[in-house]
């Protein structure tokens, strides 16, 4: 089945640094991919949309100069959260899809706690 | 008027019973609905997704969509107390399209 890597699955950094969050599929081609924060206790917030090649589509209220997104190739898409403040402390998650993989895999998250 | 809406629960239900987890949407144009588990600190794993009117069997799950009425339901036979989880119900137009996610109703299986 399709699977999506997503690394690291955890990381603490100091308040100020940027941090880069890996999502890659594996075995699938992901022409499109999602990138989603999750506060405790609540529903996946969808961030922006990326597809390969192109630039990512944020939502509303969502800072692209603050997450950065790239979606350079079929099989790797990078969030990198600059600039990192305690309030950008969340689970991170990635998910793809393709013409085939209808399923929407999700990656398995990161973790991000700023200090 | 939120897109996905699902009871938040807790929805509690003893070991061995059926768990029905419901949802309604409003956007007519939805085309694909799909369930999502999701344990406490993991991320969400695909448990069925749904196309057309009717019920969708897998195992201990059925899925049901009535498109007229906007709505589409899980059900969970002989529920275990693995199945304590977090379900998500989601829709979306195509594969390109984002998908829209509920709030989760939290499903507690009792022994």
């Amino acid at each position: 089945g399709a699977v999506v890597s997503q690394h690291p699955s955890w990381v603490i950094c100091k308040s100020g640094t940027s941090v880069k969050i890996e999502c890659r599929s594996l075995d699938f081609q992901a022409t499109t991919m999602f990138w989603y924060r999750q506060f405790p206790k609540q529903s996946l917030m969808l961030m922006a949309t990326s597809n390969e090649g192109s630039k990512a589509t944020y939502e509303q209220g969502v800072e692209k100069d603050k997450f950065l997104i790239n979606h350079a190739s079929l099989t790797l898409s990078t969030l990198t959260v600059t600039s990192a403040h305690p309030e950008d402390s969340s689970f991170y998650i990635c998910s793809a899809s393709s013409e085939t993989n209808y399923g929407y895999t999700f990656g398995s998250g990161t973790r991000l706690t700023v200090v | 008027q939120k897109e996905v809406e699902q009871n938040s629960g807790p929805l509690s239900v003893p070991e061995g019973a059926i768990a029905s987890l419901n949802c309604t949407y409003s956007d007519r144009v939805s085309q694909s609905f799909f369930w999502y588990r999701q344990y406490s600190g993991k991320s969400p794993e695909l448990i069925m997704s749904i196309y057309s009117n009717g019920d969708k069997e897998d195992g201990r799950f059925t899925a049901q969509l009535n498109k007229a009425s906007q709505y589409v339901s899980l059900l969970i036979r002989d529920s275990q107390p693995s199945d304590s989880a977090t379900y998500l119900c989601a829709t979306t137009y195509s594969s390109a399209s984002k998908i829209i996610f509920g709030s989760g109703t939290r499903l507690s299986i009792r022994p």
